[in-house]
């Protein structure tokens, strides 16, 4: 069964650096979403991408954050200059687009601790 | 805007027992999608069901069933004959938007203990 994939799946950085999570959506999906999750936390929207484009994005998107589809397979979210409370689960999610199929499947995500 | 509520932070089930969570949420549409989703202490994200609003029919996935109020705004999840493996904390989420511009909004969650 197809799958999201995410690497790495543990990130530990220093404030102030720059880190790139990596996202590889289901082949044949179309959206493109990120979601964070700080520990014992409920889980957040990000941003959502289609057509190369950010469709919709949160308050907790500032200008520290960046998405970008690099070819063809992979979706990558980049935080620019991280702070302590960038610490958190980021979760990568694809859907397709109509009817049930507008379902987000979530990838395995990648847990980020900035030291 | 959009809220979903989750007023059981912790539940617990004999092995084999029937447990059923509970979710409110809070909206002026009318078509709307809502979904459980599971996480295990892996913190990965599993999809366990989805509901579309337009359908009076409440979803089914094996043990899995929900009980959808549309008019209550309720979307409770039944979990049947639990098994060891459901232990995880549950999380409610109502998808909404237009287009492209589509999130998932989440409840706080419900942490399912299963005992043996």
């Amino acid at each position: 069964e197809p799958e999201v994939t995410q690497t790495p799946s543990h990130q530990v950085t220093q404030m102030g650096q720059e880190v790139i999570l990596r996202c590889v959506p289901i082949s044949n999906h179309l959206y493109f979403y990120w979601y964070r999750q700080i520990l014992g936390q409920k889980v957040e929207f990000l941003v959502s991408f289609y057509n190369n484009e950010i469709s919709e994005k949160s308050e907790i998107f500032d200008d520290q954050f960046s998405v970008e589809r690099p070819d063809g397979s992979n979706f990558t979210l980049k935080i620019r200059s991280t702070k302590l409370e960038d610490s958190a689960m980021y979760f990568c999610a694809s859907s397709e687009d109509f009817g049930g199929r507008k379902t987000q499947y979530f990838g395995p995500g990648t847990r980020l601790l900035v030291l | 805007a959009q809220t979903v509520t989750q007023s059981q932070p912790e539940m617990s089930v004999q092995e084999a027992e029937t447990v059923t969570l509970s979710c409110t949420y809070d909206t002026s549409e009318s078509d709307y999608y809502l979904f459980w989703y599971k996480q295990p202490p892996s913190r990965q994200m599993i999809l366990v069901i989805r509901q579309e609003a337009y359908k009076q029919q409440n979803a089914t996935e094996n043990r899995f069933s929900v009980n959808f109020q549309k008019a209550a705004k309720s979307f409770s999840l039944k979990i049947s004959d639990s098994q060891l493996g459901d232990a995880a904390m549950y999380f409610c989420a109502y998808l909404w938007g237009s287009g492209s511009a589509r999130q998932l909004t989440f409840g706080s969650g419900t942490q399912l203990t299963v005992l043996p």
